[in-house]
């Protein structure tokens, strides 16, 4: 089992639908983030969180760290959203993580206009 | 624009050849990782920098791979004797090494061994 699952897998919707992609993990963390990653392999930085919850714009992200959940939320969505977002999670490793993350398996979102 | 640069973007080589793969971070960032990325699948560790001393790496880091950062800047790559199975994207990532700080991603090389 990976340390961090990610669903749905894929996900399609029309544009202007409220979207959510889960994520759940497995270890203790410092921090989670999430990543947008277009074709060609260009990985940005979305939110690192590690209560609560944060907002940019049309973007949602919220993390329960007693249940080690976490969901992002994108509102309106729209066909440029199309993308691959990972869930990542920076592993507390003795109290020196060095900032490693460990990655889901990403969700493929596809906005159809 | 003064992110994350990796040279080349696209490689392709035969099975035994030796490739070497170059990552620019950040010039702030004292931390510098390598992750590996195939098909589907979210970004496998590799290995990790604080300034030129490698601290970790990955059991997926065969003996044929081999990463430098030899002044704390630039870091290298190296894979020997490709294998097909080496093909993926290879991405670094730096932060300036505050734990509060997100990563930085360059846009990744792209391996195809043939």
């Amino acid at each position: 089992k990976n340390e961090v699952e990610q669903s749905p897998q894929n996900l399609t919707a029309q544009e202007g639908e409220f979207i959510t992609i889960n994520c759940s993990y497995s270890v203790g963390i410092s921090a989670l983030h999430w990543l947008q990653q277009h074709p060609g392999g260009g990985i940005v930085s979305l939110f690192m969180l590690s209560s609560g919850k944060k907002k940019h714009g049309r973007l949602i992200a919220t993390i329960n760290i007693q249940e080690k959940h976490s969901s992002l939320h994108i509102t309106a969505s729209h066909p440029r959203d199309s993308a691959v977002y990972i869930c990542a999670v920076r592993v507390e490793a003795g109290g020196t993580s060095y900032g490693k993350l460990t990655f889901g398996q990403g969700t493929i979102l596809t906005v159809h206009p | 624009d003064t992110g994350v640069s990796q040279d080349p973007r696209h490689k392709i080589t035969k099975r035994g050849q030796n490739v070497t793969f170059r990552c620019d971070p950040i010039s702030e960032h004292n931390r510098l990782y390598w992750y590996r990325q195939t098909l589907g699948q979210g970004p496998e560790f590799l290995t990790y920098f604080q300034n030129e001393a490698q601290l970790e790496k990955s059991r997926l880091l065969s003996d044929r791979f081999s990463a430098e950062r030899p002044k704390g800047s630039f870091s290298t790559l190296e894979i020997q004797r490709t294998e097909q199975g080496d093909s993926a994207m290879y991405l670094c990532a730096s932060s300036p090494g505050r734990e509060t700080s997100p990563l930085h991603f360059g846009n990744g090389t792209r391996l195809t061994v043939t």
